[in-house]
């Protein structure tokens, strides 16, 4: 399967802990987006990496997260000091090219519980 | 990207044809109408998009209104694996590559 994967599928974790997440886009594919889903809602827009440049950040990010697509193909997502407020599900997805009706390819996200 | 608006809920029946209404009337010339549905426990995955005329594809059709403020996401016939949350979506085709501001969608039930 050529899909976007996403690891792990599901992390309980207790408030106050470091959770690190992990993004593999469809390879070849130059923009990866990260998003935000709780429960009810429709995703909402954390962050965008077009190869290894982040060019765009939401307010939703605080500082306690941080996104790395070091060498242009994988990102992570990293929220340190997770809170109660963080639990939902995270949301990749990937499309190719630059035009503004290129289709997202998302994984299946991690559901992230905080204790 | 403009505000769009979609009832909460709708319901069909199996093998029949499903109309999924969005309203969009702040829509700009420059925007895109794009669908997007959720299946339970995956993420979104894309369905169709158009900027004025009606467009066709393996999944379903889109019916858009001439002044272009409201377009239908038609399915042709509902089943059973359509029961999801659909997401009308304007993307302005000046902002490449921006992500996608999803509302909180139509959730679709089907009965066998």
């Amino acid at each position: 399967d050529t899909g976007v994967s996403q690891d792990p599928r599901h992390k309980i974790t207790k408030r106050g802990q470091n959770v690190t997440f992990r993004c593999d886009p469809i390879s070849e594919h130059n923009r990866l987006y990260w998003y935000r889903q709780t429960l009810g809602q429709g995703p909402e827009f954390l962050t965008y990496f077009q190869n290894e440049a982040q060019l765009e950040k939401s307010r939703l990010l605080s500082d306690r997260f941080s996104a790395e697509r070091p060498k242009g193909s994988f990102s992570t997502l990293e929220i340190q000091r997770t809170e109660q407020g963080d639990s939902a599900m995270y949301l990749c997805a990937s499309t190719g090219g630059t035009g503004p009706n290129n289709e997202q390819f998302f994984g299946p996200g991690t559901r992230l519980t905080v204790l | 990207d403009a505000k769009t608006t979609q009832p909460n809920s709708m319901e069909s029946n199996e093998e029949e044809p499903v109309h999924l209404p969005c309203n969009h009337s702040t829509i700009s010339g420059t925007d895109y109408i794009h669908w997007y549905r959720q299946l339970p426990s995956q993420g979104p995955e894309y369905v169709i998009h158009g900027l004025t005329s009606n467009v066709n594809n393996r999944m379903a059709s889109l019916a858009i209104a001439e002044d272009r403020k409201s377009s239908t996401l038609i399915l042709h016939r509902a089943t059973l694996r359509d029961a999801a949350v659909y997401y009308c979506i304007l993307r302005d085709s000046n902002q490449a590559g921006t992500a996608l501001i999803f509302g909180k969608g139509t959730t679709l039930s089907v009965s066998s």
